[in-house]
């Protein structure tokens, strides 16, 4: 059964600091890893998507690195704002049979970026 | 483009109610997954219908059903409620391959008293 773990749990930092979150899962069998972000009361963003077979993408100020092999991953964000405060979720598709809407999700990490 | 569209945004019921929500996909996508979210167990996934058809049940009991409309259009019900069913309850959409991205709407609040 798969498992997906994130750490930190919650980080507090100030506005301009790099920072790296963090994505651990149990099974590498994946067909991709998924970055959101979940303001408070509000639904999933999207953030980045890496496909098995890469070992990152960006989008903007956001970097997203995958090691299947090592069951990882990391999110790397540049010059934090407070803007960037959220909750940041990762999520697996797990590879075999057809079902690519099922993910599994990590408890996320709650990103505090103060003034 | 629209985006995922979930009704309604908030729902107050009393337990042995039933409950009925609905999500609208982004245009041309044909496959819509559901997801309960609660502070204990966080995003757990409940089912993903594909043109029409369900392709994958997450678990949980029977009282959680879902069906696809041919405009891939998706409602879920709820029978029978219970106190622990009191969550946010997400709704995704994407073409339907193992490449594309889930796209989530913003959530049906659902209180349970």
């Amino acid at each position: 059964k798969q498992e997906v773990t994130q750490i930190p749990a919650a980080l507090s930092v100030p506005e301009g600091e790099n920072l790296v979150l963090n994505c651990s899962f149990t099974d590498s069998a994946i067909y991709n890893l998924q970055w959101f972000r979940q303001d408070p009361g509000k639904g999933l963003t999207s953030l980045l998507l890496i496909q098995s077979s890469q070992r990152e993408q960006t989008s903007g100020r956001l970097n997203a690195s995958l090691d299947k092999s090592s069951g990882r991953s990391t999110l790397y964000i540049a010059a934090s704002q407070p803007g960037d405060s959220a909750t940041y979720l990762c999520a697996v598709s797990q590879a075999g049979g057809t079902s690519y809407g099922k993910l599994t999700f990590g408890q996320g990490t709650i990103l505090t970026v103060h003034p | 483009k629209a985006g995922v569209t979930q009704t309604p945004r908030y729902l107050i019921k009393t337990r042995g109610q039933q409950v009925t929500l609905s999500c609208s996909p982004i245009s041309g996508h044909r496959s819509v997954s559901w997801y309960q979210q609660t502070p204990g167990q966080g995003l757990q996934f409940l089912f993903e219908y594909f043109s029409e058809t369900q392709r994958n049940k997450g678990n949980f009991p029977g009282r959680f059903s879902g069906r696809q409309f041919s405009n891939s259009r998706s409602e879920m019900n709820v029978s029978t409620l219970e106190l622990g069913d009191s969550a946010l309850y997400l709704c995704a959409s994407s073409p339907g391959g193992a490449r594309s991205p889930l796209h989530f709407g913003n959530g049906t609040r659902l209180t349970v008293t």
